[in-house]
């Protein structure tokens, strides 16, 4: 079956533009998450979804980044005003569910590689 | 907080050979599970093995292997009869049930296999 999928693949944006990253979670996975990779701060955690809801927030580095999903499904990770140390690369997962099991296997797309000039 | 630490940042293997990455991590919950994953050059991150605080046995998934030792808060991966294709970053991640639901990553190891 199809993956997670992440798309644009790429984005090269001027600074002080917004962007909006899409991820489209696995068939049937209510867990969604957002992650950042960047060569000095390594893997972050963003956001995470259970359906329709973030219940946690706790890693967006600031209010200038936000994000969506809707039909328990697509997901949009828009970052308005973007800044140059928001170069990186995100990467968005989806698990089967959330909750406290702690073998909650999530499952990563390919990642969109953001250069703000 | 938890916390993982990959001391290796880069590995060579001859192809045909095992190798082990190592992986310590730090946490105060009981109830925890812990994950690698591969990331070839292509960027996505490929789950390869799961192991939990309470298993009793060490888990393996074909080539992979995990050596869990507990009391000294280490999950080292092994991979045995090394291939061309493993050249790649390992994470090695952790989810600790009162930490929400969000992995915690260690640095990496960059493994490169010679022919």
């Amino acid at each position: 079956g199809a993956g997670v999928s992440q798309s644009p693949s790429n984005k090269v944006t001027e600074k002080g533009k917004d962007v909006e990253l899409r991820c489209d979670p696995i068939s049937g996975h209510t867990a969604l998450y957002w992650y950042r990779q960047s060569l000095g701060q390594g893997l972050e955690f963003l956001i995470y979804f259970q359906g329709n809801s973030a219940p946690d927030k706790s890693g967006l580095p600031s209010d200038r980044f936000s994000a969506e999903r809707t039909g328990g499904s697509v997901s949009t990770l828009t970052i308005q005003r973007t800044q140059q140390e928001d170069s990186a690369v995100y990467l968005c997962a989806s698990s089967i569910r959330g909750g406290t099991v702690a073998k909650n296997i999530q499952y990563f797309g390919a990642g969109t590689r953001l250069s703000v000039l | 907080a938890q916390k993982i630490t990959q001391t290796q940042p880069g590995m060579f293997v001859q192809e045909k050979e095992a190798v082990t990455l190592d992986c310590t991590y730090d946490t105060s919950d009981p109830s925890y599970g812990l994950f690698w994953y591969k990331q070839p050059s292509s960027g996505e991150m490929i789950f390869l093995i799961y192991q939990g605080s309470y298993d009793q046995q060490n888990a393996t998934e074909g080539r992979y292997s995990l050596n869990f030792q507990k009391a000294r808060k280490s999950a080292n991966l092994v991979i045995s009869a090394s291939q061309l294709g493993d050249s790649a970053m390992y994470f090695c991640a952790m989810r600790a049930n009162n930490a929400g639901n969000m992995l915690t990553f260690g640095g990496g190891t960059r493994l490169m296999v010679k022919p």
